[in-house]
């Protein structure tokens, strides 16, 4: 079955600093989509950024940038000079062999302090 | 303009009883989308709809799991025979391409 790991259930960080949330994915396509969710107590899913696996590019949106490496199956979202509204339940999902299924990770819950 | 909704935003019923649970995607996605988000699984993928082609059920966790999609665009989610297991939020999602946006959910809770 593919899987989307995040190792880290809660990660904490300090306004105005940088943090990393790692994800590692299995699949066995050539193309594919991985995207990161930020889901706060509101429930709704936010969508942070989006990769395509043939880019070789690592996407990046605002203070919010990816580290893609293909060959290893890692896609980690790096949070620069965070900020208290930043503050939420991150999720990694990756396409399925369908091609539209997202598959997730267990999610990382980040706190934000002043 | 306007996202996706998602109706009611939070449910409580009995066990046994069905409930119905409704998603409006964003204007003019094609694709839409049902998951179910729950302490244990995590988030689990349920159905997909694509236009006027035959819906992808392989995630409906039993058949007393049903939904259907009218006219291309909203959806209902039904669950016959609640169980208490069935408690969780019911996320819906819509897409053009290749990005689900999603509603804000529907909490279920099963008593």
């Amino acid at each position: 079955a593919q899987t989307v790991t995040q190792s880290q259930p809660e990660m904490s960080v300090q306004e105005a600093e940088t943090v990393t949330l790692s994800c590692t994915y299995d699949t066995s396509e050539s193309d594919y989509y991985l995207f990161w969710y930020k889901q706060p107590p509101s429930r709704q899913m936010i969508l942070v950024i989006r990769q395509e696996a043939y880019k070789q590019q690592n996407a990046t949106e605002n203070r919010f940038s990816v580290n893609f490496q293909k060959a290893a199956k890692s896609f980690s979202l790096k949070i620069s000079d965070s900020q208290l509204g930043d503050a939420a339940m991150y999720f990694c999902a990756s396409e399925t062999n369908s091609g539209y299924a997202l598959n997730f990770g267990k999610g990382t819950s980040l706190l934000v302090t002043p | 303009g306007a996202g996706v909704s998602q109706s009611p935003s939070n449910k409580v019923t009995e066990k046994g009883k069905d409930v119905e649970l409704r998603c409006d995607p964003i204007s003019g996605h094609t694709a839409l989308y049902w998951y179910r988000q729950s302490l244990g699984q995590g988030l689990e993928f349920l159905i997909y709809f694509q236009g006027n082609s035959a819906p992808d059920k392989s995630g409906l966790p039993s058949d007393r799991f049903s939904a259907e999609r009218t006219g291309g665009s909203v959806s209902t989610l039904t669950i016959q025979r609640t169980q208490q297991e069935d408690s969780a939020v019911y996320l819906c999602a819509s897409s053009l391409e290749d990005t689900q946006y999603f509603g804000p959910g529907t909490r279920l809770t099963v008593l």
